[in-house]
């Protein structure tokens, strides 16, 4: 069964760092365009980071220089390092990965993580 | 970035009738539109991409159509499952970007 599983969120201290995971099965992640969007309570969707099958990174203007995406292809896992956070980046937490015929939009989607930034 | 705006924020629909969702693009994103279903803590579902091409399991009562910076998702016989709130996004420029959502809710 293709599947994502989210782990990792929790509450955080604004300024603290948090690490949240997804792993996948049923398909690799090394092979697909896999994204983290997220949805702050009672709000949207936002895109957040993307990381192309050959490694290339993009993140949202809100996320650079502090969110790094990256996976580990033996896990079948992918990442997303959050530092420097702030009570703005309070949201559910989605990976997701792009579809095959428009990579960019995204198919699967994990149950999401919640992330709380908060003292 | 291209900000996407859908319209109504919510549309009031019987079960059994059509509904018509609309999504504009401040700039041309082609046909390089999504739509998503969302219902209340769950994650989105894939719908409609390339702006008229249904995702795999999708049923033939969702439609999508437009191009350019008009969008439309159509149903066209509401059923109870289908209450639910509806998001686009455009994947021609970066950053990606979705709408603000419509929500469907039963009349």
């Amino acid at each position: 069964e293709v599947q994502l599983v989210e782990t990792g969120g929790g509450l955080i201290q604004p300024g603290g760092s948090l690490r949240v995971s997804c792993a996948a099965s049923g398909f690799s992640v090394s092979s697909n365009y896999m994204s983290w969007v997220r949805q702050a309570p009672g709000k949207g969707l936002e895109w957040v980071s993307v990381i192309y099958s050959g490694g290339t990174t993009y993140d949202a203007d809100s996320v650079k220089g502090r969110f790094t995406i990256s996976r580990d292809n033996s896990k079948n896992t992918l990442y997303l390092q959050m530092n420097s956070l702030r009570a703005e980046d309070t949201a559910v937490y989605y990976c997701a990965r792009g579809h095959s015929g428009s990579y960019l939009a995204f198919d699967i989607w994990g149950q999401g993580t919640m992330v709380t930034v908060s003292s | 970035e291209i900000v996407m705006t859908q319209s109504p924020a919510t549309l009031s629909v019987s079960p059994g009738e059509r509904a018509t969702l609309s999504c504009r693009a401040s700039q041309s994103v082609t046909s390089n539109l999504a739509w998503y279903q969302q219902k209340p803590g769950q994650a989105p579902r894939f719908l409609i991409y390339g702006a008229s091409t249904r995702a795999t399991g999708i049923p033939a009562r969702f439609s999508g159509s437009g191009s350019g910076t008009e969008f439309t998702l159509t149903i066209s016989s509401l059923q109870p499952e289908d209450f639910a709130v509806y998001y686009c996004q455009q994947y021609n420029n970066w950053p990606l970007t979705f709408g603000g959502g419509t929500k469907v809710e039963i009349k």
